[in-house]
């Protein structure tokens, strides 16, 4: 199976800030990752695609980049609605697997 | 307007069996390929299998966990997803959601329902 390793898997950031998150896969997913948000009580929601393709709706502050094993989520400048838990996804192969999450809050 | 909306979860004992729907709506289901994802409260999302479309024969993958215990299932004339879930454990306490998958060939999740939530406890 494929692992994937998020870090950090919590972060403090002030709203303006720049934030990247990193994800790691144990062995080469080519660009056959997604990341996700998702808010407490919610179902998780797809910001990306194909590490970078941003999905219809996502504001633009989101980007996404890597392909192989390394990939980051950066957020250009965190607004209040982005404090949420960000997961990635591979869909290389199967089993289909997430990372640990990463939670953004609010310093 | 795309609508995931599952239902059929609740309390059920160790050993014992459930069977959740996923009800859909606002695109044509029999074209997509169909996923359970499931989280356990407060944890991270881990996905439990997929299904296929007719054009493929509705072939099923699975989670190693949930393998030989879970099977999923389809109903294209209304517009259903199943997920019948034998021999729970404790351990398969979440929420559990349907998720759609895009047609766009990378396999990702690009709608979600609500979730319903299964507790296995005695």
């Amino acid at each position: 199976d494929i692992q994937l390793t998020q870090s950090p898997s919590f972060l403090s950031a002030s709203v303006g800030d720049r934030v990247t998150i990193t994800c790691r896969a144990s062995q080469g997913i080519s660009s056959y990752l997604a990341w996700y948000q998702q808010k407490p009580g919610k179902a998780p929601k797809l910001l990306l695609y194909a590490a970078s393709t941003l999905q219809s709706g996502v504001p633009s502050r989101f980007s996404g980049s890597g392909s192989g094993t390394e990939f980051t989520l950066t957020i250009s400048s965190l607004q209040p609605e982005d404090f949420a838990t960000y997961y990635c996804q591979q869909l290389n192969s199967y089993p289909l697997t997430f990372g640990g999450g990463t939670k953004v809050e609010i310093k | 307007e795309v609508q995931l909306v599952e239902s059929g979860g609740g309390l059920v004992q160790p050993g014992g069996s459930l069977r959740l729907s996923c009800a859909a709506s606002g695109f044509t289901f029999s074209d997509h390929y169909m996923d359970w994802v499931r989280q356990v409260p407060g944890k991270g999302l881990e996905w439990v299998g997929r299904i296929r479309k007719k054009a493929n024969s509705y072939t099923t993958e699975y989670a190693a966990s949930v393998k030989g215990r879970f099977i999923i299932s389809r109903d294209d004339s209304v517009n259903s997803l199943y997920l019948q879930m034998n021999s729970l454990k404790t351990e398969d306490t979440a929420v559990y959601y349907c998720a759609r998958v895009a047609g766009a060939g990378y396999g990702y999740n690009d709608y979600w329902g609500q979730g319903t939530l299964v507790t296995v406890s005695s």
